[in-house]
């Protein structure tokens, strides 16, 4: 199996400060000659679902807003907040699915 | 609406067996891979089981392989999982969540709010 880990395990942005989560997986999770990524990121908030993020590592699902990004490659992806919003306290997951069942990371809590 | 909606959680004995189910409504159920994904009280997500739009295709967690059951009704627009020989550890919010496309090798892009499975004698 793949095996995803997450840093920082938690972390505490002002607002409007820049949040940043690693997330490695333990071999490489792209493919092909344009280097597909197979990596989701995914936001949950207390009592919900999680919510999709960005899929294809850095492909922006309908409706999140631009203030996130995915990026990365191979074994290393990132997701950033640009500009943390009180409604971005949340609990994010990567996922990879090069491999199935997926695997998801242990979750990066994140908190104002 | 498209939505979907688990049910058929509940507490019991370990050893015991319950279904789950997810009905699914507002998209065509039958073009779409489907998965489970199960997060115990506090903790991380963790993928169960995933079948192929047309259930030709399934498989599981190493951890509940053997025990638990996918399977799906295209004319119920329904998801299930039969899970059986119920541990301590199975104890969890069992979600159900649609493929992003028919690859099967995809991010999951919707999600039913959960039913909640508790193991305990």
């Amino acid at each position: 199996d793949i095996v995803m880990t997450q840093s920082p395990g938690s972390l505490a942005v002002s607002l409007g400060e820049r949040a940043t989560i690693s997330c490695k997986s333990s071999r490489s999770v792209s493919s092909g000659p344009n280097n597909v990524n197979y990596l989701a990121w995914y936001q949950q908030k207390p009592g919900q679902p999680p919510k999709l993020l960005f899929y294809w590592a850095s492909t922006r699902e309908s409706g999140v807003p631009d203030r996130f990004s995915g990026g990365g490659s191979g074994t290393d992806f990132t997701l950033t907040i640009s500009s943390l919003q009180a409604e971005d306290v949340a609990v994010y997951y990567c996922q990879q699915y090069y491999d199935i069942p997926s695997t998801f990371g242990p979750g990066t809590k994140v908190d104002i | 609406e498209v939505q979907l909606v688990e049910s058929g959680g509940g507490l019991v004995q370990p050893g015991g067996s319950l279904r789950l189910s997810c009905a699914a409504s507002g998209f065509a159920f039958n073009t779409y891979w489907m998965h489970w994904v199960r997060q115990a009280p506090g903790k991380g997500l963790v993928s169960v089981s995933y079948i192929k739009e047309d259930g030709s295709r399934t498989g599981y967690a190493d951890s509940v392989k053997g025990r638990f059951t996918i399977s799906r009704d295209i004319a119920k627009n329904t998801l299930y999982l039969q899970v059986n020989s119920l541990r301590a550890e199975d104890t969890a919010v069992y979600y159900c969540a649609r493929g992003l496309d028919s690859t099967g090798y995809h991010a999951f892009d919707m999600w039913g709010r959960g039913t909640m499975v508790t193991v305990s004698s």
